[in-house]
Parts: structure tokens; C-alpha cells; sequence
């Protein structure tokens, strides 16, 4: 089946400085990807689509000068916090999909994000 | 955007068959429903997805009535470790449409 690997899975960072999340398909290309947040006991939070080869369409209320997404390739698109500070600790999670009518999402296992 | 609301929780024992229902008034012509499984600090995993009817692969089951505002996801014979938070998402990611999550419904499965 359609994988989704995410990368780290976990990571500290001190306030003020930038961390970069990688979200790869291994198996399949992935025109599409998408980027939540999700905070503890909360559903996930659309934050922005991820289309390769162009600019990424960010959620109301999500900085896009913060957020940082590039979609290079069709297997890899990444999410930069810059500046990160305590309030952007949170769990991240990249979805991918092929792109096809009734393709499902396919899901990384997250980043879990603690800025110190 | 289809908006979906599911009940907040549930529990239940093993071996007995969980029933969660979403609601999806506004569908669209296009939109599939899709449910996911989430375990704490883990990505969504992928359980069934279907357009109308009944769908039925190993691990659940999915009920559509013909006007397809609803959906019910059945898991038969649960066990401890179906202990999660459950999705359904309704869209059509072929079209370019984002899916957005609703509350999801935490269920609980005691011994």
C-alpha cells in the first residue's frame, strides 16, 4: 500500500531558531500533499496544500512567512517553522495523496515539536 | 466543504460490534467518504472508503443509505486495541478538494 514517511519523528528545538519537516510517498507521486497541526485532544488543523512546482495555499489565520512549505518534487514536500516559539510545539502531520478521483489520504506518523 | 459531525465518544467491551455514525448533510455529487483510524501521537491510518451502499473490507464495514447524508462505520468484534479516535472525512481529493477534519469519535473499548 501507499506509504508516507515522515521526517523526525520527534524534535526539540530552542526558541528563536528553524526546523525543517520532510514528508515523502515512497511508493507512489503525490501531487497533493497536505499539512496539519494538532494539539493535544484536538482533531487536526488544516494548515496548507502542498501542490509541487507551486506556491503553497495556506488556511486562514496560518502565516505563510512562519510556515514555510516547498514541494520540489512529487515525492517531497517539507514544512519549515521558522523563528519557532513555545506556542508552536505541537504535533505536524503530512498527508499525500495520488491525485486520482476517490484517492484516499494517505497519512506520515508526525512530527512531534517541542520548542524550548 | 462537507461539513461532518460524529459523536464525541463511546465505549464499549470487547468482542461486541461498535457502530459509529457521521453525519454529512451537505455531500457533494462527487464527494467520497472515508474513514480514519488515529492512536495517540500517530499519524491517521486509512480503515474504508465508499460512495454509496456497503462497503466491506477486512477490518470494517461502511453503510450508506441511498441519500448519502449519513454514513455508519461498523467494527465487528472489537478488541482492546481498537481503542482510538475515529474520522470520517467527506471530499474528493481527485478534484483538488482539501479534506478537513471534524471531531472525530474516541472510542473506548474495556475488557
Amino acid at each position: 500500500g501507499a506509504v508516507v514517511s515522515q521526517h523526525p519523528s520527534w524534535v526539540i528545538c530552542k526558541s528563536g531558531t528553524s526546523v525543517k519537516i520532510e514528508c515523502r510517498s515512497l511508493d507512489f507521486q503525490a501531487t497533493t500533499m497536505f499539512w496539519y497541526r494538532q494539539f493535544p485532544k484536538q482533531s487536526l488543523m488544516l494548515m496548507a496544500t502542498s501542490n509541487e512546482g507551486s506556491k503553497a495555499t495556506y488556511e486562514q489565520g496560518v502565516e505563510k512567512d512562519k510556515f514555510l512549505i516547498n514541494h520540489a518534487s512529487l515525492t517531497l514536500s517539507t514544512l519549515t517553522v521558522t523563528s519557532a516559539h513555545p506556542e508552536d510545539s505541537s504535533f505536524y502531520i503530512c498527508s499525500a495523496t495520488e491525485g486520482r478521483n476517490n484517492s484516499p489520504l494517505h497519512f506520515g506518523n508526525g512530527t512531534r515539536l517541542t520548542v524550548t | 466543504l462537507a461539513k461532518t459531525t460524529q459523536p464525541i465518544s463511546m465505549d464499549s467491551y470487547e468482542g461486541q460490534e461498535v457502530n459509529i455514525t457521521c453525519s454529512h448533510n451537505n455531500i457533494a455529487t462527487n464527494d467520497y467518504i472515508t474513514w480514519y483510524q488515529q492512536f495517540p501521537s500517530q499519524g491517521p491510518r486509512f480503515i474504508i472508503q465508499g460512495y454509496k451502499t456497503k462497503v466491506t473490507n477486512e477490518v470494517a464495514s461502511l453503510f450508506i443509505p441511498a441519500d448519502r447524508k449519513s454514513s455508519t462505520l461498523s467494527l465487528p468484534r472489537v478488541s482492546l486495541s481498537d481503542t482510538a479516535v475515529y474520522y470520517c472525512l467527506v471530499g474528493d481529493t481527485g478534484a483538488g478538494n482539501k479534506l478537513t477534519f471534524g471531531g472525530g469519535t474516541r472510542v473506548l473499548v474495556k475488557p
